[in-house]
């Protein structure tokens, strides 16, 4: 049972591009997390999906930022128009149950140049 | 203010000392995690506390549910635990959670 798998693990794109995160969780998870760890600060929520539904998006910028787990396929977390502040560590994390124990892919480093 | 605080910030020990990282918190919670990172890597997920205390191998995680505090210990310690160590708390409501800014252990042979 292979753990949660982040892709790309490394990704740079200059700015204004735009930058496409995947995670595919745990076999038999349906939950997924998706946290952002800036350079010298702590991880911070974004945003908490399951399958085909955004349930809680509140740490989600407004604007550039989205994310989807489509029913067959990866979780996408996706950021349009990229700039210099949105590089950092992209975590994703995965549950069999709302809230339960979760396990967390090895991250996706985005910089932007 | 950040719900949740960490103490110390970095902790520098000698290989066999025994260890312990603090994570005190403001807002009830349903369960507190323990999250180790080490440099450049991934986190991953040690304990999920909602009382009590729980034992895997070296590590102790425990909780005070009262007092709003936790502790993580690592006995007879190693250069290989020199991570980072993340403490997490899932509030009683909405779905977000709340990290400390972790503790940087590094274990000197």
């Amino acid at each position: 049972n292979a753990g949660v798998m982040q892709n790309p693990r490394h990704l740079v794109r200059r700015r204004g591009q735009e930058a496409r995160l995947r995670c595919s969780p745990m076999k038999g998870h349906s939950h997924v997390y998706w946290y952002r760890q800036l350079p010298e600060e702590g991880l911070k929520f974004m945003v908490y999906l399951q399958k085909e539904n955004i349930i809680d998006e509140s740490g989600m910028p407004k604007e550039r930022f989205s994310a989807e787990f489509p029913k067959e396929g990866p979780s996408i977390l996706r950021i349009q128009q990229v700039v210099r502040g949105d590089s950092a560590a992209y975590f994703c994390a995965s549950s069999p149950q709302p809230w339960d124990e979760a396990f967390f892919g090895q991250g996706t480093r985005l910089t932007v140049v | 203010k950040n719900e949740v605080e960490q103490s110390p910030q970095n902790l520098t020990a000698q290989e066999g000392e025994f260890i312990t990282i603090n994570c005190s918190y403001s807002v009830g919670i349903s369960a507190l995690h323990w999250l180790q990172q080490h440099p450049g890597g991934g986190i991953v997920s040690l304990f999920m506390l909602s009382s009590g205390k729980k034992k895997h191998g070296r590590l102790i995680a425990t909780i005070n549910i009262q007092e709003k505090h936790s502790s993580l210990h690592i006995t007879a310690s190693h250069p290989r635990d020199s991570a980072v160590y993340i403490c997490a708390v899932r509030p009683n409501t909405g779905n977000q959670f709340y990290f400390g800014t972790g503790t940087s252990l590094t274990v000197i042979p």
